[in-house]
């Protein structure tokens, strides 16, 4: 069956630490691979994009990598703040105008 | 305008009632999306539309109706819902050079 997993349920770590996200997926072959960023009662809002044959971007303090091989996606966050708390989902186009969200994960960054 | 709109915020419904959800863009984005997403979960695909026109239905139960009266405006009409319909419905638009959505604040439905 087709799965997109995120690692554990929440991420607690310290200001100015790098958080570091995870996204395994089975059964798909993305073209590309999306991170969003969503706070409670919010709607999610689009971070980065990288495509099947990039193995790295970065924006600011974030970067994604992609290895199509392993079926995986990081999603770091360097310097973070506490500002940066909130649920990153990743997301894979699996068709024409589809995008199918991962389980997400919520991360807490304490002062 | 980079915005993607939905009204209402919050929506109570009996099990009886017809209502309808609204959502609104002005960035020219000819496909739109809804989603519905309950607590704790990543958003679920219900429908897109593309030019106007209804291209997925991600097997929706009947009672939700999906309208695209014109490019900007999308509208999800709720008729005989159930409670566990309870959620947050979510909007989305998407441009054609462009592969990020831009969703809306959504409208926290609860059924009764």
């Amino acid at each position: 069956s087709q799965k997109i997993e995120q690692n554990s349920e929440a991420l607690n770590i310290q200001e100015g630490k790098t958080a570091t996200l995870t996204c395994n997926y089975t059964n798909y072959s993305p073209a590309y691979l999306q991170w969003y960023r969503q706070d409670p009662g919010r709607g999610p809002v689009f971070l980065l994009l990288i495509r099947e044959n990039e193995k790295e971007k970065r924006k600011e303090r974030l970067k994604v990598t992609f290895d199509t091989t392993l079926k995986q996606s990081l999603f770091h966050i360097t310097a973070s703040q506490p500002a940066d708390s909130a649920t990153y989902l990743c997301a894979l186009r699996t068709g024409f105008q589809k995008l199918v969200f991962g389980t997400g994960t919520r991360l807490l960054v304490s002062p | 305008d980079t915005e993607v709109t939905q009204t209402p915020k919050h929506l109570v419904m009996g099990m009886t009632n017809k209502k309808s959800l609204k959502c609104e863009q002005h960035m020219g984005h000819r496909a739109m999306y809804w989603y519905k997403q309950k607590a704790k979960k990543p958003p679920e695909l219900m429908f897109v539309y593309s030019y106007e026109k209804l291209s997925i239905n991600e097997s929706v139960p009947s009672r939700f109706s999906p309208e695209c009266p014109n490019s900007s405006l999308l509208n999800l009409h709720l008729h005989a819902l159930q409670p566990e319909d309870s959620a947050l419905y979510l909007c989305a638009s998407r441009g054609d050079r462009v592969n990020e959505q831009f969703f809306g604040p959504g409208t926290r439905l609860t059924v009764l």
